[in-house]
């Protein structure tokens, strides 16, 4: 079956502790992004990524690091989480650029104490 | 940056009326999509949207792209419960850019 996963989907953790949310997508895409989605903002876009090796800042890119080493996998890391980083997040993958329709995954509930 | 503004933010409607959300764009757009989310689920793609003053209909589901290519509209006709969740247009502007904006969403309710 097609699709996006995401781990954790619930995640509660404490201020200044790294940690990293996974995304894996079985359908070949190049393109990946991550958004996170808070009441009443709707979704922004954190980080993109057009191909392996290939990322870029999106338009809330500050306190997140990401990485593409392959093609399938797109991690989310977040050095010292803060309460700010408390949202819900939403790996998403593509055939191509913006312009192909987005796949998302599940989601992940993070909450920082 | 480039802005997607969408409106309304909340629309309640008696089951069986009409719904329309509307999708503003700061810059041209290369092309528009429309993603639905239901409550506690994720997006998903509904329609992408590329040449100027296009209509495409999806059964009950119309969506328009404006001639300037900067608007873009879903309207619902005879809403049901199943249309509840949250609807997103979601822009592109193409020219060298790898970024999808999206608006932040009208939350539609059905009163049955």
């Amino acid at each position: 079956e097609a699709q996006v996963t995401q781990n954790p989907r619930y995640l509660i953790t404490v201020t200044g502790k790294k940690l990293t949310v996974t995304c894996s997508q079985n359908m070949n895409h190049e393109y990946m992004s991550w958004y996170r989605q808070d009441p009443g903002l709707g979704l922004r876009q954190i980080y993109y990524s057009m191909n392996v090796e290939v990322t870029d800042k999106g338009d809330v890119p500050e306190g997140y690091k990401v990485s593409r080493k392959e093609k399938r996998n797109f991690p989310l890391i977040l050095e010292s989480p803060s309460p700010n980083q408390t949202s819900l997040y939403f790996c998403a993958s593509s055939l191509g650029t913006a312009s192909y329709e987005q796949y998302f995954g599940p989601g992940t509930r993070l909450t920082v104490t | 940056g480039q802005q997607v503004m969408q409106i309304p933010q909340y629309q309640h409607v008696q089951e069986g009326e009409d719904f329309t959300t509307y999708c503003n764009s700061s810059t041209t757009l290369s092309n528009i999509q429309w993603y639905k989310q239901r409550p506690g689920g994720h997006p998903v793609f509904l329609i992408q949207l590329v040449k100027s003053g296009e209509v495409k209909k999806q059964k009950r589901l119309t969506f328009q792209f404006g001639e300037a290519k900067k608007n873009s509209s879903l309207h619902i006709t005879a809403t049901q419960t199943t249309d509840v969740g949250t609807y997103f247009c979601a822009g592109h502007s193409g020219a060298g850019s790898y970024q999808l904006t999206f608006g932040k969403g009208t939350k539609l309710s059905v009163i049955p």
